[in-house]
This record gives C-alpha cells, sequence and structure tokens, in this order.
C-alpha cells in the first residue's frame, strides 16, 4: 500500500495569487497523478507528474497554469497560479501501484477557495 | 473514448434494504474496473476491483460486457454504507483511472 500526505488540506486565497500544494509518499513511485474535483463533479486528471521529466498534462490544463514539480520519486508539487474563483475546487495527489492488482491511493485532498 | 457514467447523483435506501449503485462505462478494449468510496471526513479509498471478484463489506460487482455495466449491489445496507461512491475504469496500457461522477448513497435508519 502506500501512504500519501498532501498538504494544505484547505486555504483561502485571493484572486490573482498563486498556491502550491505538496504531495508526499512513503514509498518510491514512477509516475504520480493530480486530480481535481469540481463541486458536484468527477475527479478530473489534471496531469501526470514523472520523475526526472515534464509532467503530461491533460486536455485543457497547461503548465503555464497549473505548473507541477516531481524532484524525486517520493514528492510532488502542484501549482494553481493566478488564481480565479472558476479555479475552487479539490485537488487530489494520487499514485497507483502496480503489483499483483492495481490499486490507485489518494491524498486526503486540498480544498481551495478563490476568493 | 472512455466514459463512465453513474446516473445517480443521490440515492437513499432503507437500512436492511437492498441497494444497488449503477455505473455503465464506454471503452472499446478490456478494462479493468473498479469502486471507490469516500466516507465521511476520509480519504478515497478501494472498495474492490473486478478482477478480484470479492465481496467487500458486503458489496459485490460483477463486470457485464454485454451491458457494458458494473453495478454495486449489496443484499441488506447498513447505515455505515452511507458515503460517495465512484466507478472507475483504467484502460489497457493506461497508467491512470478515469472516474464517474459518483453517487452519495445514504442509509436511512
Amino acid at each position: 500500500s502506500a501512504v500519501i500526505s498532501q498538504k494544505p488540506s484547505r486555504d483561502i486565497c485571493q484572486r490573482g495569487t498563486s498556491l502550491t500544494i505538496q504531495c508526499q509518499v512513503d514509498s518510491q513511485v514512477t509516475m504520480m497523478f493530480w486530480y481535481r474535483q469540481q463541486p458536484g463533479q468527477s475527479l478530473t486528471l489534471i496531469a501526470t507528474a514523472n520523475q526526472g521529466s515534464e509532467a503530461t498534462y491533460e486536455s485543457g490544463f497547461v503548465i503555464d497554469k497549473f505548473p507541477i514539480s516531481r524532484p524525486n520519486l517520493t514528492f510532488s508539487t502542484l501549482t494553481v497560479s493566478n488564481m480565479s474563483p472558476e479555479d475552487s475546487s479539490i485537488y487530489l495527489c494520487s499514485v497507483v501501484l502496480y503489483s499483483i492488482n492495481t490499486e490507485a491511493f489518494f491524498g486526503q485532498g486540498t480544498r481551495l477557495t478563490v476568493v | 473514448a472512455q466514459r463512465v457514467t453513474q446516473p445517480e447523483k443521490l440515492l437513499s435506501v432503507f437500512k436492511g434494504a437492498p441497494v444497488e449503485l449503477k455505473c455503465n462505462y464506454s471503452y472499446s478494449g478490456s478494462p479493468e474496473l473498479f469502486w471507490y468510496v469516500q466516507y465521511s471526513r476520509q480519504r478515497l479509498q478501494l472498495l474492490l476491483r473486478h478482477i478480484s471478484r470479492e465481496s467487500i463489506k458486503g458489496f459485490t460487482a460483477d463486470l457485464n460486457k454485454g451491458e457494458t455495466s458494473f453495478h454495486l449491489k449489496k443484499p441488506f445496507a447498513q447505515e455505515e454504507d452511507s458515503a460517495m461512491y465512484y466507478c472507475a475504469l483504467k484502460g489497457t496500457g493506461a497508467n491512470n483511472l478515469f472516474f464517474g461522477t459518483g453517487t452519495r448513497l445514504t442509509v436511512i435508519p
């Protein structure tokens, strides 16, 4: 299994500012995933963070808005830049372990409110 | 393109009644299907996976390829089953999971 520590757990931010979310895993993993969960909607994959290379972004998400760092195999950060109220959401960090069975593990999420 | 559909956003049942949370998927290959659950104030966690064909906390889910469904069932709902349930799909060769919109189950005492 994997234990993921994500922080902050919540924040209220002014529009135009940026927030960096941290994700720490208790084991080494090749890929870490960042999701967004807007109110009443599903979890949407923002990007896949690969150690040693640039993150891979999904359609509709760009590096300038959501820069990601992946300095080692246990840590990643997601920055939400130049925030607007539309960025208010829950942001989740996740890893997938591929052993005998595939299983995804999640951080507790960061609840972001932009005012 | 892959898609996971959970038609019910909210579902309420009485304690002891059967419960079924619906999940339909669209995927051209052979996907792996999962149910994830989020209890109040807890993080999202795996409930069960179709490959294991297991029963967890009394819940079962059968993959029906003909109907492209993976409905979650429990014969007798308990109050502690109240939670948010997400159906998820992993495509062949994919690394991440693709989630449905979730169903909030409330079990009425």
